[in-house]
């Protein structure tokens, strides 16, 4: 079964900084999908990035980066120039096949201090 | 993207009663939809898979005449909670997939309380 590992229960950083969030995952597929989502105080999942398995290139979106190691099964997140906008609980997640069901880590609750 | 649409987005129910959730997927046809509940603080935990004509697959644990669902078409499934108790209190998420779409959908949530 797919497993997805978030060890970092809470995070911070200063508005206009870097973080970075870590997540690691277990699989024997070749070929799946990962997930960064966002989950603002009004609890409404928002997909931050996504990365395809089968690409090599790290998925960007504006301010938000993945370095996706596939050999270490590591998916990590990168925010830069952290707004206080960001400030939500980050959960990673792997889904197996389009359509499938998402397997969800633990969640990193990310705070933004101004 | 698309958007899945989630109703009710709070409900108070007295203790014994059953509560009803509906999730729409509003311009898509979701081939599959997945209910979740969370605890404060906590991660999702998937109570059940459903797709449109079937009978929903349940998780392990997941009492399957407790937890009613109903996928009759492809934009509308339906939670419901029967003979409700106050530890059924939480806050319930539907997701909505399709195999047009790499990522998943989710409405905005439902926080049941029970009394």
């Amino acid at each position: 079964a797919q497993t997805v590992t978030q060890s970092q229960p809470e995070m911070s950083v200063q508005e206009a900084e870097t973080v970075t969030l870590s997540c690691t995952y277990d699989t024997s597929e070749s070929d799946y999908y990962l997930f960064w989502y966002k989950q603002p105080p009004s609890r409404q999942m928002i997909l931050v990035i996504r990365q395809e398995a089968y690409k090599q290139q790290n998925a960007t979106e504006n301010r938000f980066s993945v370095n996706f190691q596939k050999a270490a099964k590591s998916f990590s997140l990168k925010i830069s120039d952290s707004q206080l906008g960001d400030a939500a609980m980050y959960f990673c997640a792997y889904g197996a096949t389009s359509g499938s069901r998402l397997t969800f880590g633990e969640g990193t609750q990310l705070t933004v201090n101004p | 993207g698309a958007v899945v649409s989630q109703h009710p987005s709070r409900v108070i129910c007295k203790s014994g009663t059953s509560v009803k959730i509906e999730c729409r997927s509003l311009d898509f046809q979701a081939t599959t939809m997945f209910w979740y509940r969370q605890f404060p603080k906590q991660s999702l935990m998937l109570m059940a898979t459903s797709n449109e004509g079937s009978k929903a697959t349940y998780e392990q644990g997941v009492e399957k005449d407790k937890f009613l669902i109903n996928h009759a078409s492809l934009t509308l499934s339906t939670l419901t909670v029967t003979s409700a108790h106050p530890e059924d209190s939480s806050f319930y998420i539907c997701s909505a997939r399709t195999d047009r779409y790499t990522e998943a959908f989710f409405g905005q949530g439902t926080r049941l309380t029970v009394v």
